[in-house]
């Protein structure tokens, strides 16, 4: 099972970044995010598809349906700038998409 | 304060092994799974194995299946993966994660890696 992200994303300052995470019938599996700043450890930030962690802003949330699951960041702040990382539980093995880059321009 | 930290990570020869731990503190690590998760150097997330409560659930990806093991001492809070045969591709950093996510009827199901511990850096060069 292959997932698909774009490698980078751009944005300015309060606007709306979408992050996609493309895989065949995605919208039938569960699907994970995580944030990643450089040389630290990912850390989740949606879980279940559109679940998000204690401690995670509601400007985070996530979707999933048909071949595509979105993460989207409303206004976005520098802070934001970082690797987001998509993950599915698929066949008792864990996948992840290749990740995507946010950049705060 | 609940905390994973690994170690035994460092500069191999290829062919060589390394055993890498992952110790827990702040809570019970059989009642979780946790992962084994790498990363290359300005690559993305790889997931490595994961081994669920008390060790009957095991799984591997295909890349390290059948050179890699995972384990678990419950009675010292850690876990292990043992790596042999060991090459360049596996040059990586290396985590350990909590799975919030359950075992039942014979299957298991993650419900997010909510905690992570800082990594180790495995090199595997001659």
């Amino acid at each position: 099972y292959v997932l698909t992200q774009p490698p980078s994303v751009s944005v300015a300052p309060g606007q709306t970044a979408k992050i996609t995470c493309g895989g065949n019938n995605i919208g039938g599996k569960s699907v994970q995010w995580y944030q990643q700043k450089p040389g630290q450890a990912p850390v989740l930030v949606v879980y279940d598809d559109s679940d998000r962690p204690s401690g995670i802003p509601e400007r985070l949330s996530g979707s999933n349906s048909g071949n595509t699951a979105t993460l989207t960041i409303s206004r976005v702040e520098a802070g934001d700038e970082a690797d987001y990382h998509c993950l599915v539980w698929d066949n008792h093995s864990v996948i992840f998409g290749g990740g995507t880059k946010l950049t705060v321009l | 304060q609940v905390h994973l930290v690994e170690s035994g990570g460092g500069v191999v020869q290829p062919g060589r092994s390394l055993r890498l731990s992952c110790a827990a503190s702040g809570f019970t690590s059989s009642s979780y799974g946790i992962h084994w998760v790498r990363q290359a150097p300005g690559k993305g997330l790889e997931w490595v194995a994961v081994i669920w409560y008390d060790g009957n659930y095991k799984n591997y990806a295909d890349s390290v299946q059948g050179r890699f093991t995972i384990s678990r001492d419950n009675s010292e809070n850690t876990l292990y993966l043992q790596m042999n045969s060991l090459g360049a591709e596996d040059t990586a950093v290396y985590y350990c994660a909590r799975d919030r996510g359950y075992c039942s009827g014979g299957r298991c199901f993650s419900h997010g890696l909510d905690l992570w511990g800082p990594g180790t850096m495995v090199a595997v060069s001659s």
